[in-house]
C-alpha cells in the first residue's frame, strides 16, 4: 500500500519569508500524482499544488511551488514571501488511481 | 468551477438516531465521490467510495451497516450514520471527481457531527 509521510507536524515562518514543507511516499508504481491541499481554520480543503510524475518540471502555481525527486520519492512544497492567509494545515496527498491517500499533515504558523 | 456543497454543516443528534449527510456536486457530475472522516488535529482518513448507481466500496474497517452510502445521481451522494454513538462524533468530509484524468478531488466544506 501506498504511503505519505510529513515529518514536521508544526512549522513556522517569519511574515514575507520562505519554507519549505517536507513529504515523501512510498509506491511501486511509475505514474501517479501528488498533490498539496491547505486545509485553514474552516477545515475547506484547498488544492494548493498538483504534480504529474511522468514530467520532470516542477510544478509552480504563483508563490508555491514543489521540488519533486520522483527517485527519492521526495515531494516538497515551497512557500515564498509568506503571508498571514498561509496559515494551515498542509497536507500532501498521492493518488495511483482515484483515491487519495493523505499525510498526517504539518501545522504552519506565520510570524507577523 | 468544481464546487461541492455538503448539508447540513453542523448537526447534533442524540445517541441511537440515524442522521444523514448530503453531498452534491453543483456545477459538474461527479462520477466518483468519496466519504472521508478527520478527527480532530488528524489527518483525513477515507471512509468509503461511491460510484454513481452502484454500491459503495467501503475501507477496511469500516462498518458498512453503520454508515450507509447512497449515491442516486450524478450530482448527489449521502451518508446515513445509523443509530449513533458519541463516538461517532467527528468532522464528515466528502469530495468529487470530475471527468479529468488527473484525480483531483474536489472537497466539500465538511459536516460536523455530534452525538450526544
Amino acid at each position: 500500500a501506498q504511503t505519505v509521510t510529513q515529518s514536521q507536524p508544526e512549522m513556522s515562518v517569519q511574515e514575507a519569508e520562505t519554507v519549505t514543507l517536507s513529504c515523501t511516499y512510498d509506491t511501486s508504481e511509475s505514474d501517479y500524482y501528488l498533490f498539496w491541499y491547505k486545509q485553514p481554520p474552516s477545515r475547506q480543503m484547498i488544492l494548493v499544488i498538483r504534480q504529474e510524475a511522468y514530467k520532470q518540471q516542477n510544478a509552480t502555481e504563483n508563490r508555491f511551488s514543489v521540488n519533486f525527486q520522483k527517485a527519492a520519492k521526495s515531494f516538497s512544497l515551497k512557500i515564498s514571501d509568506s503571508q498571514l492567509g498561509d496559515a494551515a494545515m498542509y497536507f500532501c496527498a498521492y493518488s495511483g488511481d482515484e483515491k487519495l491517500t493523505f499525510g498526517t499533515g504539518t501545522r504552519l504558523t506565520i510570524i507577523p | 468551477g468544481a464546487v461541492v456543497s455538503q448539508h447540513p454543516s453542523w448537526v447534533i443528534c442524540k445517541s441511537g438516531t440515524s442522521v444523514k449527510i448530503e453531498c452534491r456536486s453543483l456545477d459538474f457530475q461527479a462520477t466518483t465521490m468519496f466519504w472521508y472522516r478527520q478527527f480532530p488535529k488528524q489527518s483525513l482518513m477515507l471512509m468509503a467510495t461511491s460510484n454513481e448507481g452502484s454500491k459503495a466500496t467501503y475501507e477496511q474497517g469500516v462498518e458498512k451497516d453503520k454508515f450507509l452510502i447512497n449515491h442516486a445521481s450524478l450530482t448527489l451522494s449521502t451518508l446515513t450514520v445509523t443509530s449513533a454513538h458519541p463516538e461517532d462524533s467527528s468532522f464528515y468530509i466528502c469530495s468529487a471527481n470530475g471527468l479529468a484524468v488527473d484525480y483531483e478531488q474536489y472537497f466539500g466544506p465538511g459536516t460536523r457531527l455530534t452525538v450526544t
